[in-house]
C-alpha cells in the first residue's frame, strides 16, 4: 500500500490565488519531499523537509510538516497558469532507501 | 548533462511478448528505481537498486525482472507481457547522500500491451 495520500485529488483555482495541497502518511519518516509533474513529463523535485523541521520555504512554495499528525502541506502562493501540474508527496522512512509516492493532487490554475 | 535517459519512449507489445526497458544515468548516482504510473494510482515502485550488482523488490514487483550490471544502467524486463502491464514507466536515480534521497526522473516510457 502507498505511504502517502494527497488531498484533494484535484484542485482548480484562478491565477493569483493560493493553492494548498495536503499529504498524510502512515509510518515514521526521515524526510518528506514534494515533486511536480507536468502533463506527459517526468517528475521534478521541488522541496525536501526533514523530520526535525516544521516549515520550509522556496520561492513561492511553503511546506509544513507535522510529524505528530503524520501530515504535510504544500502551499503555492500567487499561483500562475504555469503552475498547472500534478503534485506528489513522497516519503523516505524506515524503508531501506525506498521513496514511496502518494497518488498526487492535480492542480489547474486558470488565467 | 543528459541526466536520466529512458529508452524506448513508446512501445506496443502483444500479450506474451517480452521486452526490456533501459535506463541510463550520467550523474554517478548510487540508487536507481523503476516506477509505474497508472491513472488514479500515482507512482508505484516496482524494483530498485542501492548499488551496482544489487536489486530489491518494491511494491509491485510481480511480472518484472531487473538487472544492474553497471552502475549507470538499470534494466527493467518483462518476460511475458500482460495487458495489466500497460502503463507509463519511469526510471529515477538518486545520490543517496545520507537521508537526502532526492530523485532525478527520466521522461518516461509508455508501454501498451494488446
Amino acid at each position: 500500500s502507498q505511504q502517502g495520500e494527497e488531498d484533494p485529488q484535484a484542485l482548480s483555482i484562478q491565477e493569483g490565488e493560493n493553492a494548498t495541497m495536503n499529504c498524510s502518511y502512515k509510518t515514521s519518516i526521515n524526510n518528506l519531499q514534494w515533486y511536480r509533474q507536468n502533463s506527459g513529463r517526468g517528475l521534478v523535485h521541488l522541496i525536501l523537509i526533514r523530520s526535525n523541521e516544521r516549515e520550509k520555504h522556496s520561492g513561492r512554495l511553503r511546506v509544513t510538516l507535522d510529524t505528530s499528525k503524520k501530515s504535510s502541506s504544500l502551499l503555492i502562493t500567487a499561483s500562475r497558469a504555469a503552475d498547472t501540474a500534478s503534485y506528489f508527496c513522497a516519503t523516505d522512512g524506515n524503508q531501506g532507501g525506498k521513496l514511496i509516492f502518494g497518488q498526487g493532487t492535480e492542480l489547474s490554475v486558470k488565467p | 548533462n543528459a541526466g536520466v535517459t529512458q529508452t524506448p519512449k513508446f512501445r506496443v507489445l502483444k500479450t506474451g511478448q517480452s521486452m526490456t526497458l533501459l535506463c541510463a544515468q550520467d550523474m554517478n548516482h548510487e540508487y536507481m528505481y523503476w516506477y509505474r504510473q497508472d491513472p488514479g494510482m500515482g507512482l508505484r515502485l516496482i524494483h530498485y537498486s542501492v548499488g551496482e550488482g544489487t536489486t530489491a523488490k518494491g511494491e509491485v514487483p510481480d511480472g518484472y525482472n531487473v538487472s544492474r550490471l553497471k552502475k549507470q544502467n538499470f534494466l527493467l524486463g518483462l518476460e511475458s507481457a500482460a495487458p495489466s502491464q500497460t502503463s507509463v514507466y519511469f526510471c529515477a536515480s538518486s545520490p543517496r547522500q545520507g537521508a537526502l534521497n532526492v530523485l532525478t526522473f527520466g521522461a518516461g516510457s509508455r508501454l501498451t500491451v494488446l
